[in-house]
């Protein structure tokens, strides 16, 4: 089985710059989620989809960040315009929506801001 | 708000050495509690998902144990290849399943 792809593995961008992440999920997960890490923290979830809706964004810096899941499947998250704060590994995950909850994570993508 | 704590945040063993890592929780209706295993430079691996208090989960080396506030891996005669960052999560109860992750316990095996 497939696991979670992500891309590009490294960006190095200025600040104030754009920059966007792909992220293809598991065959037949439904939830999709993106998460940012931190050197040295555990990972933050920016926001979760379930199917092509937005279940929480609660925590995504809605002046800057951005995500879309088209048609349940791949999702991409842009940061636009980037901080240096913004330096961080942005992981993808996904599950399914059945009894076993588990989400599985990709390499992540390690953003430099300079 | 979902809390994880873990504990310590840095340990040190020698190859053989058995030890317990430690994630305390506060969560309003624990739907699941996660183990995670990262390498430098890769995403989290899951190990073990735990969902009631007693319950016991085992994988090679490793053992993990739930109680109603915290939850222990167990590393039993560890190797120099167990050495990793390890992250703890919990799901709340709900529709949303989101993971809240503790910042992890970096484990360090000397040979």
């Amino acid at each position: 089985e497939a696991g979670v792809a992500q891309s590009p593995r490294y960006k190095i961008i200025e600040k104030r710059q754009s920059v966007a992440f792909w992220c293809n999920p598991i065959s037949g997960h439904a939830t999709l989620y993106w998460y940012q890490q931190i050197l040295g923290q555990g990972p933050k979830l920016l926001i979760q989809f379930q199917n092509n809706g937005v279940v929480d964004d609660s925590q995504l810096p809605k002046d800057r960040f951005s995500a879309e899941r088209l048609k349940g499947v791949d999702s991409t998250l842009k940061i636009q315009p980037a901080k240096l704060e913004d330096s961080a590994v942005y992981l993808c995950a996904s599950s399914s929506t059945g009894a076993l909850t588990e989400a599985f994570f990709g390499q992540g993508t390690r953003l430099t801001v300079v | 708000e979902d809390q994880v704590t873990q504990s310590p945040e840095a340990l040190r063993l020698q190859e053989g050495e058995s030890s317990s890592l430690n994630c305390s929780y506060t969560v309003s209706g624990l739907r699941g509690l996660f183990w995670y295993r990262q390498d430098p430079g890769k995403g989290p691996e899951f190990l073990f998902t735990l969902y009631s208090a007693g319950e016991e989960k085992e994988k090679e080396r490793l053992k993990a144990t739930l109680t109603k506030k915290e939850s222990f891996l167990h590393i039993t005669a560890p190797k120099p290849e167990d050495s990793a960052t390890y992250l703890c999560a919990v799901q709340a109860s709900g529709s949303a399943r989101q993971l809240t992750f503790g910042s992890g316990t970096q484990l360090t095996v000397l040979p």
